[in-house]
C-alpha cells in the first residue's frame, strides 16, 4: 500500500515551458487535492476532484490546469510555466461520506523551480 | 474565508522540554488535521481531530470545537522533533462541501541537544 505518490521529485523548467505532475493513490479515495506551499507558507489549494471525471478550481488555479481521468490518478498541468509558479507542490486524497470529511493523505510533494 | 492563526510562530527548546502550541480558527470546522513537516519538506500526518483527544506516543492533541482551538503537546522533545508544525481546517458546509483544508502559517520548532 504505497499511499499517495507522486512524479517526479524535482523539476526545473524554463519560463514558457510545459509539464505534467502525476499524482497516484491506491486507497480507492474519491476526493483528490493539488496545493502548493511558497517559502515561509502553508499550503494553498490550486485545483480538486470530487470524483473521476470532475474537476474544479481552488484557491490559486491560474496558470494550471487538471485531469482526473482515471479515479487513482490526478495531474496537474502548467501549460507555459512563469517564475512565479517556483514552489513545492503537494498531492493529496481524502474520503468523504455524506459531507462527513476524513482525513487528508499527502505525497512527499514536487519541488519545481522555473528560470 | 475562515481563519487559522497558530502560535507561537516559532520555538525554540532544549531537548527533553515538553512544549504547546496553539491553534484558533475562526469558524465551525468539520475536518482538522496536525502536520509536521520535517527539515527535507515532507509532510507527515500526526492526528486527525475535528473534536476530542488523542494520544500518540510523546504526542497528544486536543480539540474544543465549541471554543474553535486546537492544541498540540509535545513532551520530552528530541532533536527530530525539529520541523515546522501546521494546523489545518475545514470549515463545515455540510453536504457538499469541497472538502480543501485552510493552512495556518505554522509553528517552527527547533530543539537543541
Amino acid at each position: 500500500n504505497a499511499g499517495v505518490t507522486q512524479t517526479p521529485k524535482f523539476r526545473v523548467l524554463k519560463t514558457g515551458q510545459s509539464m505534467t505532475l502525476l499524482c497516484a493513490q491506491d486507497m480507492n479515495h474519491e476526493y483528490m487535492y493539488w496545493y502548493r506551499q511558497d517559502p515561509g507558507m502553508g499550503l494553498r489549494l490550486i485545483h480538486y476532484s470530487v470524483g473521476e471525471g470532475t474537476t474544479a478550481k481552488g484557491e490559486v488555479p491560474d496558470g494550471y490546469n487538471v485531469s482526473r481521468l482515471k479515479k487513482q490518478n490526478f495531474l496537474l498541468g502548467l501549460e507555459s510555466a512563469a517564475p512565479s509558479q517556483t514552489s513545492v507542490y503537494f498531492c493529496a486524497s481524502s474520503y468523504r461520506s455524506r459531507g462527513t470529511s476524513y482525513e487528508q493523505y499527502f505525497g512527499p510533494g514536487t519541488r519545481l523551480t522555473v528560470t | 474565508g475562515i481563519q487559522v492563526e497558530q502560535s507561537p510562530p516559532d520555538l525554540i527548546l532544549q531537548e527533553g522540554a515538553n512544549s504547546t502550541l496553539r491553534c484558533n480558527f475562526s469558524d465551525s470546522v468539520n475536518n482538522l488535521q496536525w502536520f509536521h513537516q520535517n527539515p527535507w519538506g515532507q509532510l507527515i500526518n500526526l492526528f486527525y481531530i475535528p473534536s476530542g483527544t488523542k494520544q500518540n506516543g510523546r504526542l497528544s492533541a486536543t480539540t474544543v470545537a465549541t471554543e474553535r482551538y486546537s492544541l498540540l503537546y509535545i513532551s520530552s522533545s528530541q532533536t527530530t522533533d525539529s520541523g515546522v508544525y501546521f494546523c489545518a481546517v475545514e470549515r463545515y458546509f455540510g453536504w457538499g462541501s469541497q472538502g480543501n483544508l485552510i493552512f495556518g502559517k505554522g509553528t517552527k520548532l527547533s530543539v537543541k541537544p
